[in-house]
């Protein structure tokens, strides 16, 4: 099955830097890779996400990169924020045996980031 | 829009006691996800719903772990008995069809099993 790895567990920024977090996968069958936000006492909320066809995506100060052929993803957050600070997730998804995809997410371990003000 | 809901918040039991979640998802949305958070771990799922038959439960314990969407609506997730191992967050998330959309999350039940 897939396995996804995420680095680093924890990232400590001052306000206005960038972070960078990295996630690999396994399944080079793996078409989707969002990457999501949780903070104390809620789910987890999707902030971008990218697909397999694409190399990269941005919406304002969050993008994410893709490299198919390393497996690897990256999400970039720029001008960072005190309320940026949260636990991200990487994901990827899946396909079932046979080709038919039906969402399973694999999620990294995630990482721990703190923007001092 | 109403978001997905979960119920209880928290939940402490002892060890070999039965425990029981619910959820309700976003209305119309198809597809409905149980998954299982340990402390400093992302989430794992136990079982996928579409509508009322089960995609996936590869990962569901099923010696112990039940779950059932009767009526492709709300569902439920049952731990009988509970072990310690079992302590974790309980997140439920539904998506529109098929697993091709985005996957909302509720708010998820906290177990503690002591």
């Amino acid at each position: 099955g897939e396995n996804v790895e995420q680095h680093p567990s924890t990232l400590s920024v001052q306000e206005g830097d960038s972070a960078v977090i990295k996630c690999t996968y396994s399944d080079s069958a793996s078409n989707y890779f969002p990457w999501y936000k949780q903070e104390l006492g809620k789910g987890p909320q999707l902030i971008i996400d990218i697909r397999s066809n694409v190399g990269e995506k941005k919406d304002q100060r969050i993008a994410v990169t893709l490299n198919k052929t390393a497996k690897h993803f990256s999400l970039h957050i720029t001008e960072t924020q005190p309320e940026d600070s949260a636990v991200y997730f990487c994901a990827a998804r899946s396909r079932h045996a046979g080709g038919t995809s039906y969402g399973k997410l694999t999620f990294g371990q995630g990482t721990i980031l703190t923007v001092h003000p | 829009e109403a978001g997905v809901a979960q119920s209880p918040r928290y939940k402490i039991i002892e060890k070999r006691q039965s425990v029981a979640f619910w959820c309700n998802p976003i209305s119309g949305h198809a597809t409905l996800y149980w998954y299982q958070q340990i402390l400093g771990q992302g989430p794992k799922l136990l079982i996928q719903f579409q509508n009322n038959g089960v995609v996936d439960d590869s990962q569901l314990p099923k010696d112990r772990f039940s779950a059932e969407r009767l009526k492709g609506v709300d569902s439920t997730l049952k731990i009988q008995p509970a072990k310690l191992e079992d302590s974790a967050v309980y997140l439920c998330a539904s998506s529109e069809a098929g697993g091709t959309y985005e996957q909302y999350f509720g708010p998820g039940t906290r177990l503690t099993v002591t």
